[in-house]
């Protein structure tokens, strides 16, 4: 089972539609949460950090849930601009707290 | 601020050479940067940690010899990629955690390098 998991999509929406992207993550003692998104060949870039008691960004919302380690990113609004791919990471558990990163989902959105 | 870069943004090389990749904090000092690799359409790999004045940490399955990590300073980690191999060919790219960024451990991406090996 792979560490961290998502649904790979493509998500193809309408302008101004709700999308809502979710993560699973296998280890029980991760300790942070982000989502970042990628744009088609460049760096990713933190879109945000999710904490326990979810958290909201203008049109971004993200939640977290430890008991079921699940993640949840939703976009409400969503512009042209969203297209790119989300990518769900979390911090293990060590000292060097790594980042473990999911494949990401990709969305695009449409006129 | 939180600003990194790399050089080169890409390069094209014919095989058995040897290329060096440069990845700077531009306005913070990184005690620990960290090298990715991510293939067409993968997710991003860590490949090693990188720790200013000490041995980089090599992830299981990465050849230490053929991906030389050097961090002498607290701005500058450089990976080198000794005699490339068409599969060697892969999208690399650094980050870098601010050494007085406290707790939250984010780590700021430099914008990659594409790598083609010929």
């Amino acid at each position: 089972r792979k560490e961290v998991e998502q649904d790979p999509g493509p998500f193809n929406v309408p302008e101004g539609a709700t999308v809502a992207f979710n993560c699973t993550y296998s280890n029980s003692a991760s300790q942070s949460f982000f989502w970042y998104r990628q744009d088609c060949r460049k760096e990713p870039k933190l879109l945000m950090s999710v904490y326990s008691s979810g958290n909201e960004d203008g049109r971004f919302t993200a939640q977290l849930n430890r008991a079921s380690q699940y993640i949840s990113l939703l976009i409400r609004d969503s512009k042209l601009s969203d297209s790119a791919t989300y990518l769900c990471v979390v911090t293990n558990a060590g000292n060097n707290r790594k980042l473990i990163w999911g494949l990401g989902t990709s969305l695009a959105v449409n006129p | 601020g939180a600003v990194v870069s790399q050089h080169p943004s890409w390069v094209i090389c014919k095989s058995g050479t040897s290329v060096k990749i440069e990845c700077r904090s531009l306005d913070f000092q990184a005690t620990t940067m960290f090298w990715y690799r991510q293939f067409p359409k993968q997710s991003l790999m860590l490949m090693a940690t990188s720790n200013e004045g000490s041995k980089a940490t090599y992830e299981q399955g990465v050849e230490k010899d053929k991906f030389l990590i050097n961090h002498a300073s607290l701005t500058l980690s450089t990976l080198t990629v000794t005699s490339a191999h068409p599969e060697d060919s892969s999208f690399y790219i650094c980050s870098a955690r601010d050494r007085y960024g406290g707790s939250h451990n984010e780590q700021f991406f430099g914008p990659g390098t594409r790598l083609t090996v010929l």
